[in-house]
């Protein structure tokens, strides 16, 4: 399964852009990137995804390389409520025939005030 | 409207109960998820009907014990667990193929 690297944690100005960068080199050409985030152990929440072209939507823009092999989610003016784990996630076809999302390791995002 | 709903929030069991994880979503999804996630780790997949089906089972112990009894329902049935399988237990359901939707997870400590 393909597997992603992110860093530990990243600390952000408040509303400064927030960058996540997320390796996934091993992915292959049908498996799409999906970011959630986590806030207080409370259940993952959907921020964005996309294949190969970049994403934006009210949350969040999504860039993908054009070899596919890495992406960065960008939260254009992080707030304080920002302040989360953010986790990529590639969604794979298993051999089952059903889509399995695996989870990277996730970046402990602070916001400062 | 994307919700998940989970029962029971907390639970407390001792090493010889069995209990139960309920999750129950009515958004039409056809795909249910169940995941395990350990403190500070990531989500860990650990089941997937679709369909109503077992499709993947990701090597789990038999002490856990999926069903899904319907298209909108989805259980977690546990028995002789042990200490360390306390955890937040997350159940997600999706269109076939689509973005997940996760519940607010269930807290398990087993004594």
């Amino acid at each position: 399964d393909a597997k992603t690297t992110q860093p530990t944690s990243m600390d952000c100005a408040e509303g400064r852009a927030a960058n996540l960068p997320c390796n996934h080199s091993t992915i292959s050409g049908n498996e799409y990137v999906y970011w959630y985030r986590q806030i207080h152990s409370q259940g993952p929440q959907y921020i964005i995804h996309g294949l190969k072209n970049n994403e934006t939507n009210e949350m969040a823009s999504l860039i993908i390389t054009e070899d596919r092999k890495s992406s960065t989610l960008i939260l254009p003016h992080a707030t304080l409520r920002d302040t989360a784990v953010y986790y990529c996630i590639v969604r794979v076809f298993g051999d089952s025939g059903t889509y399995k999302y695996i989870f990277g390791t996730g970046t402990r995002l602070k916001v400062l005030a | 409207d994307t919700e998940v709903t989970q029962t029971p929030k907390h639970l407390v069991m001792g090493m010889t109960n069995k209990k139960s994880l309920k999750c129950e979503q009515h958004m039409g999804h056809r795909a249910m998820y169940w995941y395990k996630q350990k403190a500070k780790k990531p989500p860990e997949l650990m089941f997937v009907y679709s369909y109503e089906k077992l499709s993947i089972n990701e090597s789990v112990p038999s002490r856990f014990s999926p069903e899904c009894p319907n298209s909108s329902l989805l259980n977690l049935h546990l028995h002789a667990l042990q200490p360390e399988d306390s955890a937040l237990y997350l159940c997600a359901s999706s269109q076939v193929g689509n973005t997940i939707y996760f519940g607010e997870g269930s807290w398990l400590t087993v004594v």
